[in-house]
């Protein structure tokens, strides 16, 4: 299996713009998660989602963000309109059953301008 | 005006000697923690994890203990070489139903030659 596979890898986009992250979980790995990353907070939770449910976005900073799972082996993070302290890196990671390892896709890093 | 950023713990080691990353908790109903290894501009590696019913578990050259009483953990690395070097993580299972990994600040790990 390739991994976690996440795009664009890079992304810079004005502010206001709609942004879209990609996400294609390991096959066969039942739950997912969105993460961000910065200097200012560290490695925070967004989301997850358990057989494409979500269970908990209490980590979404705000309305303007949002994330899907519409099957098993894709998932998005869209942030609409985008403010330039979204600036980050998103991670997405999948793991197989609860009390097993994670992994991690290498990351979008996301500039707003 | 713009916060500081997170100060990471750092710990500077000399190659070949042994190292401790310490780590605590905050949940004392999480049920599985792991250690993952970040290097620079890639997503979280997997190191070792351990499920608390156990309060030791060693891998290759690395070593986690979990201390519940005082919800503590840490990852000790023996033999440190200089692709030890990268910022480590502790992450906590802290779903009651599906896993939700959340993850400490994080400790920068430096080998010195």
């Amino acid at each position: 299996d390739a991994g976690v596979i996440q795009s664009p890898r890079h992304e810079v986009t004005e502010m206001g713009q709609e942004v879209t992250l990609r996400c294609k979980p390991i096959s066969g790995h039942n739950s997912l998660f969105w993460y961000r990353q910065t200097m200012m907070r560290g490695l925070e939770l967004l989301i997850y989602f358990n057989n494409n449910v979500p269970i908990d976005d209490s980590g979404m900073p705000e309305d303007r963000f949002s994330a899907k799972m519409p099957n098993a082996s894709f998932s998005t993070l869209k942030i609409q309109p985008s403010e330039p302290r979204d600036s980050a890196v998103y991670f997405c990671a999948s793991s197989l059953l609860r009390d097993t390892e994670a992994f991690f896709g290498q990351g979008t890093r996301l500039t707003v301008v | 005006g713009e916060s500081v950023g997170l100060h990471l713990p750092t710990l500077s080691v000399q190659e070949g000697d042994n190292s401790i990353i310490n780590c605590a908790y905050s949940n004392s109903a999480s049920d599985y923690f792991i250690w993952y290894k970040q290097e620079s501009g890639k997503g979280p590696q997997f190191i070792i994890d351990i499920r608390s019913n156990m309060d030791k578990r060693q891998g290759q050259r690395v070593t986690v203990l979990l201390n519940k009483t005082v919800k503590h953990l840490s990852l000790q690395i023996a033999a440190t070489q200089p692709g030890d070097s990268a910022v480590y993580f502790c992450a906590e299972n802290m779903g009651q139903g599906a896993q939700k990994l959340v993850f400490g600040q994080g400790t920068r790990l430096t080998i010195n030659p």
